[in-house]
Formats: C-alpha cells, sequence, structure tokens
C-alpha cells in the first residue's frame, strides 16, 4: 500500500524563525510527485510547494523549501522566516495509484507561529 | 481568476433529507474529486471522475453518490444524511491527477440536525 506519514501532529515556532515539518512516504514507482499543502483555519487548501522524483534539486517556492532524498522516501518542508500567518495545518501528500492517480494525504501538521 | 468554486459554503440539513453539493470550475481540468474532510482530519477521497469515468473509493458509503453532466460542473448526492455525515466537503479539480497538483475549492460545511 503506498502510503503518506506526517509524525508530528502539531509543532510551533517563533516569529522569524525557521521549522522543518517531517514526511515520509512509501511508493513502488520510480517516478512521481510529492505536494506539501497548507490549510489556513477555515479556509482554502492551497499548494504551497512540489517536487518531481526524479529532479535531484530541491524544489524552492520563496520562504519554503523541501529536502527530498528519494532513497529514504522522505519529503520534509522547511519554512524560513516564519510569519503568523504561516499557521495552518501542512498536509504532505502524494499522487497514489495505477491508471487512476489520487491525491493520498498524511494526517497533518498543525503549524502555529507564535509573535 | 480561474478557480474552483464550491456552493453552498455552509449547508445544513435535516437527519434523512437528501441534499446536493455542488462544484464548479473554470480550469477545464480533465479530473473532479470529492473528499470528505472532518475536524482536524486529513481529507478521505469519496470518489472522482476523469473526464466521465467515475471511480468510486471502495469504503464510499452508498449514501454517497456524484454526477457530472459536463466538464465544469460536478455534485455529491448525499441521499440520507446521517449525523456522522457532518464534515467539510471538498472538491478537486487536476488536470491529469498527478503532475500538477490539485486545486481546490473553499469547500461546503455539512451540519446535519
Amino acid at each position: 500500500a503506498q502510503t503518506v506519514t506526517q509524525s508530528q501532529p502539531e509543532m510551533s515556532v517563533q516569529e522569524a524563525e525557521t521549522v522543518t515539518l517531517s514526511c515520509t512516504y512509501d511508493t513502488s514507482e520510480n517516478n512521481y510527485y510529492l505536494f506539501w499543502y497548507k490549510q489556513p483555519p477555515s479556509r482554502q487548501m492551497i499548494l504551497v510547494i512540489r517536487q518531481e522524483a526524479y529532479k535531484q534539486q530541491n524544489a524552492t517556492e520563496n520562504r519554503f523549501s523541501v529536502n527530498f532524498q528519494k532513497a529514504a522516501k522522505s519529503f520534509s518542508l522547511k519554512i524560513s522566516d516564519s510569519q503568523l500567518g504561516d499557521t495552518a495545518m501542512y498536509f504532505c501528500a502524494y499522487p497514489a495509484g495505477g491508471s487512476n492517480y489520487k491525491l493520498t494525504f498524511g494526517k497533518g501538521t498543525l503549524l502555529t507561529v507564535n509573535p | 481568476d480561474a478557480m474552483v468554486i464550491q456552493n453552498p459554503r455552509y449547508q445544513v440539513t435535516q437527519f434523512g433529507k437528501p441534499v446536493t453539493l455542488s462544484c464548479s470550475q473554470t480550469l477545464n481540468h480533465n479530473v473532479m474529486y470529492w473528499y470528505q474532510q472532518k475536524s482536524s482530519q486529513a481529507p478521505k477521497l469519496l470518489f472522482h471522475y476523469y473526464d466521465k469515468d467515475f471511480n468510486n473509493e471502495a469504503d464510499t458509503p452508498d449514501n454517497f453518490q456524484s454526477r457530472r453532466p459536463n466538464t465544469s460542473f460536478c455534485f455529491l448526492d448525499i441521499r440520507s444524511p446521517g449525523l456522522g455525515d457532518a464534515a467539510m466537503y471538498l472538491c478537486a479539480t487536476s488536470r491529469d491527477g498527478r503532475g500538477e497538483g490539485y486545486t481546490f475549492g473553499s469547500g461546503t460545511r455539512l451540519t446535519v440536525v
């Protein structure tokens, strides 16, 4: 079975500091994609960052970057210079599937940024 | 702006009374998904359409059904809502279900009274 595991149910960080959220996954595929989504309280789920497995270079989007370790099947999210607006549930996700790909989510990490 | 729109944002229905949630998209994406998300949990996929092909998850209750009359619209029908069906329902779209990620609507929060 293809699974996504987030081992940190909750985390907190002080404003302007750096925090890393962990994610591991299990797949038998060689070429695939990984995503981090952000869901602020009572607000829309939005895509934060995307990684293509065949690319060795870690993806970066402004203050958000990933540490992708394909052999270890690890995909962590680093948030630099944390802002109050980063407070949200963060989901690691992987489009598992055969002929029809379906986004499978980890259980999520609730990140609180403290002033 | 291209987007995914869900209506209504909040829906209150009576126990056992059929209810329909709607989703529309202007992205012209091939795939549309319905997820159920309960409080502080990850979204759970109910079913999806790849074009007109309907794909039901094995553990989706028969009480839940879906329709996709055209590319732009998709509906979630709950035939006889129970208290356990109270949740946020998320609609999402994707071009191919794989590489570009999904675009989510704002969700419909369903309350069953």
